[in-house]
């Protein structure tokens, strides 16, 4: 148990629509990434967000947004929900923000657009 | 171009057969190069950080070595529990503090 958490676990939904993950960081941890895994790509950064401030961006669509909250948990939203947005979403976290910091993974939510 | 490959993609073991995967990166200023194993529909588990080439560490029957231009996880004598996919990812100047994953290696150890 890597003591990062994520819900839900399981997600379906319809094209068009829009959902919200949500992930809890590791006690002290301060940095939470999103990644998008999809059997075709791999493991994808998506965001990445430190002490409530967005820190840096890779491949994120401009219909999914995210946000850090002063406890430190975040949230991304997907929206207008497209089949290929079917993935596994996982959320990480790190206590800084420099490099050289290990990345510590939750379980992941399991995304299906029908 | 940067990137990172892993090799080989697939890999079957019998029980007790020592091997290597390989990651193999072409990044510049290297920060930091990353094991991670992921079991099926479970997030990637932190295995592993090496830092500068000729670094080695070692876990049970895992050990991970660096060289400039790649990585090697050892596996002696894996057992049916190490089957697995092995995630490499690397951190290097030009991407901060991000991760840039290669594809993976798909460990299959049969008893």
């Amino acid at each position: 148990d890597s003591g990062v958490t994520q819900t839900p676990k399981h997600l379906i939904t319809a094209t068009g629509q829009r959902v919200t993950l949500r992930c809890s960081p590791r006690s002290g941890d301060l940095s939470v990434y999103w990644y998008q895994q999809s059997l075709d790509q791999g493991l994808q950064f998506l965001i990445q967000y430190y002490n409530g401030e967005e820190r840096a961006k890779g491949n994120i669509l401009e219909r999914f947004s995210a946000q850090q909250f002063p406890d430190l948990h975040s949230e991304l939203n997907l929206s207008s929900l497209e089949l290929g947005d079917s993935a596994l979403y996982f959320c990480a976290s790190s206590v800084g923000a420099g490099t050289r910091e290990t990345q510590y993974f939750g379980p992941g939510t399991r995304l299906l657009v029908l | 171009e940067d990137q990172v490959t892993q090799s080989p993609e697939a890999l079957r073991l019998q029980e007790g057969e020592s091997s290597s995967l390989n990651c193999s990166y072409t990044v510049s200023g290297l920060r930091g190069l990353f094991w991670y194993r992921q079991d099926p529909g479970k997030g990637p588990e932190f295995l592993f950080t090496l830092y500068s080439a000729g670094e080695e560490k070692e876990k049970e029957r895992l050990k991970a070595t660096l060289t400039k231009k790649e990585s090697f996880l050892h596996i002696t004598a894996p057992k049916p529990e190490d089957s697995a996919t092995y995630l490499c990812a690397v951190q290097a100047e030009n991407y901060g503090q991000n991760f840039v994953f290669g594809p993976g290696t798909r460990l299959s150890v049969l008893p």
